[in-house]
């Protein structure tokens, strides 16, 4: 059964700080999603990462893959406040369809 | 372009209800999906399917139906409501290797 556990949960910081966020997952898969959460609100896609060794960047923020340590990172750069959300990944079990195991998500809260 | 829509957004129901959730896509895509999503939680899958007339379990199906007639639409059903199914139900959408498209989310209590 794939696993995938992401840390920390939860993550306050100051504007203008870098953090990373870390995603592990159990079985192997070279296929994984990051989603931002809004609270109340739908999942908007923020990167996809489908092969070892994959970065993505989009403004403030940078994703990667390394599928043998099976470790996804995702990067904030200088946070501001709008990045306030909550960050899930999610891996593909690679069975045909796009199944996936998502994590529990990060809530990240940026304070000014 | 609408993208992933569901109905209803709210509902409530009484224990041993029964309920359908809509979900249509006007992307054309082959693959649908419907997730729950319970409090401060991230989202199990519950069936999904690679195009119309295929459906099949994905990791919690228990208490659920669906079908998929037409590659738009891929409603869920609820047999028999029970507490448990009180959760946020998300409908999406892909392609293959592409990311997923997904909709407003239903809230859905028991009671």
């Amino acid at each position: 059964e794939l696993k995938v556990e992401q840390n920390p949960l939860f993550l306050s910081m100051q504007e203008g700080k870098n953090y990373t966020i870390y995603c592990n997952y159990s079985t192997t898969s070279d296929r994984l999603y990051w989603y931002r959460q809004d609270p109340g609100k739908s999942l908007e896609s923020l990167f996809v990462l489908l092969s070892n060794g994959a970065v993505k960047q989009e403004g403030r923020l940078m994703a990667s893959l390394d599928t043998k340590a099976r470790l996804s990172t995702l990067h904030i750069t200088a946070a501001v406040h709008d990045l306030s959300a909550t960050y899930f990944c999610a891996v593909d079990l690679n069975q045909g369809a796009q199944k996936l195991v998502f994590g529990q998500g990060t809530r990240l809260t940026i304070n000014p | 372009n609408a993208g992933v829509t569901q109905t209803p957004k709210f509902r409530i129901l009484k224990i041993g209800q029964s309920m359908t959730l809509q979900c249509t896509q006007d992307m054309n895509h082959n693959y649908m999906y419907w997730y729950r999503q319970d409090p401060g939680m991230g989202l199990k899958l519950i069936y999904y399917s690679v195009g119309a007339g295929i459906t099949d379990k994905g990791e919690v199906p228990n208490g659920y139906n669906v079908s998929r007639s037409t590659t738009e639409d891929f409603p869920l059903r609820l047999e028999l409501a029970a507490p448990s199914q009180t959760s946020v139900y998300f409908c999406a959408s892909s392609l293959t290797n592409t990311e997923a498209f997904f909709g407003q989310g239903t809230r859905l209590t028991v009671v």
